[in-house]
């Protein structure tokens, strides 16, 4: 079946470092894939999104391509903020179902 | 309302009692999901509503779950006998159909503790 897989956590980086999280799925067909990103004491919130392949998805300074050549989704920033501290989350869903498709989550810790 | 909201926050029960889990999603929203999270893992796919029917049921644990949704609102998640591995932050989501794209809103969830 389909699956999401995530790099662990937690990440700890200091403010303005540049930040990856590496995500990959399995998919029989031609998924949809976002991340989710979930504040500490909020519920989860969709940050980006890309429906096909080659797509860029964009949000407060977050990118990830959608390669389907490596079956990957990465989240990187640039430089990131002490607000950017939260639990990322990698997903998928396919045309065919009704549901997303979760990956672990990845703890990121920015310090001052 | 403002957003999805989930009650209660918190429940701790005992092992063998039966516990109601409730959903209120965001007004108009027509599909409803509901998802469970353990310590430490992802989030699982438990079970979700297209209007007041479920044509998805297969994520669904054991015979001991079961949920249902009344006026296109509303939903509740039972849990029969609980037990231990139960425990586990549950959360409810919903969006304005069933394929729009991956844009779920998400509650703060319930974290249910069996003792």
């Amino acid at each position: 079946g389909d699956s999401v897989t995530q790099m662990e956590g937690p990440v700890t980086l200091s403010e303005e470092a540049f930040l990856t999280i590496n995500c990959t799925y399995t998919a029989t067909g031609y998924p949809s894939l976002f991340w989710y990103v979930q504040y500490p004491g909020e519920g989860l919130q969709l940050l980006l999104k890309a429906t096909k392949a080659d797509d860029k998805g964009s949000n407060k300074g977050f990118e990830a391509t959608y390669r389907k050549e490596t079956t990957s989704f990465h989240l990187e920033k640039g430089s990131v903020q002490v607000s950017d501290s939260a639990v990322y989350f990698c997903a998928l869903s396919e045309r065919s179902q009704g549901n997303l498709i979760f990956g672990k989550g990845t703890k990121l810790s920015v310090k001052p | 309302g403002a957003g999805v909201s989930q009650s209660p926050s918190n429940k701790v029960t005992e092992k063998g009692k039966d516990v109601e889990l409730r959903c209120d999603p965001i007004s108009g929203h027509t599909a409803l999901y509901w998802y469970r999270q353990r310590l430490g893992q992802g989030l699982e796919f438990l079970i979700y509503f297209q209007g007041n029917s479920a044509p998805d049921k297969s994520g669904l644990p054991s015979d001991r779950f079961s949920a249902e949704r009344t006026g296109e609102s509303v939903s509740t998640l039972t849990i029969q006998r609980t037990q231990q591995e139960d425990s586990a932050v549950y959360l409810c989501a919903s969006s304005l159909g069933v394929h729009m794209e991956g844009k779920l809103f998400f509650g703060s969830g319930t974290q249910l503790s069996v003792l």
